[in-house]
């Protein structure tokens, strides 16, 4: 079974500044893929970036960035020029390639300070 | 493009009774998720369905629940009888080849 671990409850981050989040998962598998997510306190559930395991090459979509440590299992999220819109709960999520499921890591809740 | 569509946004219910969520996936994706959070469990997965067929129902917590998709554009998730415990909200989401998933508003449940 897979498992996804985010070791940060809450995190702060001042206007404009950078923040990483982190996330560690735990798979048997070769073949996955791993995602952030953001709910904002409207509870909808928004894709922010995605990873495929096979792919070297970290992921980024305009402010986010991911560094992808396959090695260590590691999948952190970093928000570059952050903004008060940026504040919302973020999830780490994995997904095999053989089962399409997602598993949720416990979620960061990130504020962001004027 | 409509995204996936969820109703009721809000139910609010008593004890004993039957609750139907229901849930409209983005025309042609293949894969349906229910998955639920709470507080206590976070977001998990309930059951998800490909070409209308359920392929995985063993995050289904019991026999109060059960989920139906009798076409490709239309699921439900029925509890019957509701209990204050499955007070949560309840989201469904879809995919299609791609392994992302887009995600429903999700439904607010209070089982009073």
């Amino acid at each position: 079974a897979q498992t996804v671990t985010q070791s940060q409850p809450e995190m702060s981050v001042q206007e404009a500044e950078t923040v990483t989040l982190s996330c560690t998962y735990d798979t048997s598998e070769s073949d996955y893929y791993l995602f952030w997510y953001k709910q904002p306190p409207s509870r909808q559930m928004i894709l922010v970036i995605r990873q495929e395991a096979y792919k070297q090459q970290n992921a980024t979509e305009n402010r986010f960035s991911v560094n992808f440590q396959k090695a260590a299992k590691s999948f952190s999220l970093k928000i570059s020029d952050s903004q008060l819109g940026d504040a919302a709960m973020y999830f780490c999520a994995f997904s095999s390639g053989s089962a399409r499921q997602l598993t949720f890591g416990s979620g960061t809740q990130l504020t962001v300070l004027p | 493009d409509a995204g996936v569509i969820q109703s009721p946004r809000h139910e609010v219910t008593e004890m004993g009774q039957e609750v139907t969520l229901r849930c409209k996936p983005i025309s042609g994706h293949d894969y349906l998720f229910w998955y639920r959070q709470t507080m206590m469990r976070g977001l998990e997965l309930l059951i998800y369905f490909n070409n209308n067929v359920p392929i995985d129902d063993s995050g289904m917590p019991e026999d109060r629940f059960s989920a139906k998709m009798p076409n490709a554009s239309f699921s439900t998730l029925k509890i019957q009888p509701s209990e204050p415990r499955d007070s949560a909200v309840y989201f469904c989401a879809s995919s299609s080849g791609i392994h992302e998933q887009f995600f429903g508003p999700g439904t607010r449940l209070t089982v009073l």
